[in-house]
């Protein structure tokens, strides 16, 4: 059980385009997911806190309308990168907690051409 | 969340038992030392977690020194697969929606 799915897994743009990515809790409800980014041989950098039914949370110095985040059920989450540009290509992972511990999807990788 | 510090990198023999050390002088009375590990391409995933006694499960050990200020991830018998970015990270234990702040992490590289 636990199992945290995103869709898709990568995925190539031009510039100025949007991209959506899903997040979905396949067996278990979430009322409080949370997206990531990461660079090449970096860590994980915490972007937003998505909470279903409310406005996301956003980390200080993430723009909040180039990272759209709609929490539309308690199983999904998505974030849209708007017009995005070669900068925002990096590892998109979202994740989601149940009781005390926090699972993970397998990430998206998103490429800006 | 208390700040922790690990080494940037560790090698391990295939077969042996890997250690990752992890600092968390600051750590509060109520937080725990969760433990992450990343493959290569690859979302986080949960190793185990532990407040002040030694844990253990199918994955790993844990044990957690007496001042709580630091503590020890055991990979008993590391295989090639054990191959990854581990992350030591101390939040307090209430419903699993609470951020995680990952910090840079040990890559540990199993030879053969």
């Amino acid at each position: 059980g636990a199992v945290v799915s995103q869709h898709p897994s990568w995925v190539i743009c031009k510039s100025g385009t949007s991209v959506k990515i899903e997040c979905r809790s396949l067996d278990f409800q979430a009322t409080t997911m949370f997206w990531y980014r990461q660079f090449p041989k970096q860590s994980l950098m915490l972007m937003a806190t998505s909470n279903e039914g409310s406005k996301a949370t956003y980390e200080q110095g993430v723009e909040k309308d180039k990272f759209l985040i709609n929490h539309a059920s308690l199983t999904l989450s998505t974030l849209t990168v708007t017009s995005a540009h070669p900068e925002d290509s990096s590892f998109y992972i979202c994740s989601a907690g149940r009781y005390n511990e926090q699972f993970f999807g397998p990430g998206t990788r998103l490429t800006v051409l | 969340d208390a700040k922790t510090t690990q080494p940037t990198s560790m090698d391990c023999a295939e077969g042996r038992a890997a250690n990752l050390p992890c600092n968390h002088s600051t750590i509060s009375g109520n937080e725990y030392v969760y433990w992450y590990r990343q493959i290569h391409s690859q979302g986080p995933q949960y190793i185990i977690h532990g407040l002040k006694n030694n844990e253990t499960n199918e994955m790993a050990s844990l044990i957690i020194t007496e001042d709580r200020k630091s503590s020890t991830l055991i990979l008993p018998h590391a295989t090639l697969r054990d191959t990854a970015v581990y992350y030591c990270i101390v939040r307090v234990a209430t419903e699993g929606a609470q951020k995680l702040v990952f910090g840079q992490g040990t890559r540990l590289t199993i030879n053969p």
